[in-house]
């Protein structure tokens, strides 16, 4: 069974840039999540997908957005980096008869400078 | 609005000492759920366990014990005999019923100590 995986691990952009992050979720899991977790703070919930529509989405602005396809993996877009995007990335993925347990990629650490 | 907290931020013990990590959270729900996850230092939060909220029954696995009292919202973490292997970020968290919109302590830097 594979788990969770992100790409990219680590990703400098500079203010203002756009990014797309990835995100491939466990072997028959159609649920995925993405979470921001700033130095020294828990993840924050951004979004969540479930059969590639938005299921839910926490204080984030709409510059953050997503998308899942139809193998269940999904991507996370940023537009109009600010130096406060600074961080690491989460997605993490369930199965619709157990969504409350989530597994979590290693994420991606981004960098705006 | 749904909160959790975790009072201690950093704690030190020697291994093999007990350490227990505090959480208190605040939900205006009552059908939730509470979780406990581990980080440690390569970054990938570990599941350790869910609870609901109408499971006040305590758990025990391995050298891990919860206690859930919902009168004083209060889901603590007791690890046993600690061992270095331990030291890593714990965090607590809360969601409504359908597993949506999980909110996470700001969590607790453990550091067993050989």
């Amino acid at each position: 069974e594979t788990g969770v995986t992100q790409s990219p691990t680590h990703l400098i952009k500079t203010r203002g840039q756009q990014v797309t992050l990835r995100c491939s979720s466990q072997s028959g899991h159609n649920t995925v999540s993405w979470y921001q977790q700033a130095l020294g703070q828990g993840p924050q919930f951004i979004f969540q997908y479930y059969r590639e529509e938005e299921n839910g989405r926490g204080n984030f602005p709409p510059r953050f957005s997503g998308l899942q396809f139809p193998n269940y993996s999904s991507e996370l877009n940023v537009n109009a980096l600010e130096l406060d995007d600074s961080a690491l990335y989460l997605c993490a993925s369930s199965a619709t008869t157990s969504i409350y347990e989530q597994y979590f990629g290693p994420g991606t650490r981004l960098t705006v400078t | 609005a749904q909160k959790v907290t975790q009072a201690q931020t950093e704690i030190s013990v020697v291994e093999k000492e007990d350490v227990t990590l505090d959480c208190v959270y605040e939900t205006r729900d009552t059908t939730y759920y509470l979780f406990w996850y581990k980080q440690p230092p390569s970054g990938e939060l570990v599941f350790l366990i869910r609870r609901n909220s109408f499971d006040e029954q305590n758990e025990i696995s391995g050298r891990y014990s919860w206690n859930f009292q919902k009168s004083t919202s209060s889901f603590n973490f007791t690890i046993t005999a600690s061992q270095v292997v331990d030291s890593a970020v714990y965090f607590c968290a809360l969601s409504g019923n359908y597993g949506q919109n999980f909110v996470f302590g700001p969590g607790t830097r453990l550091s067993v100590l050989p």
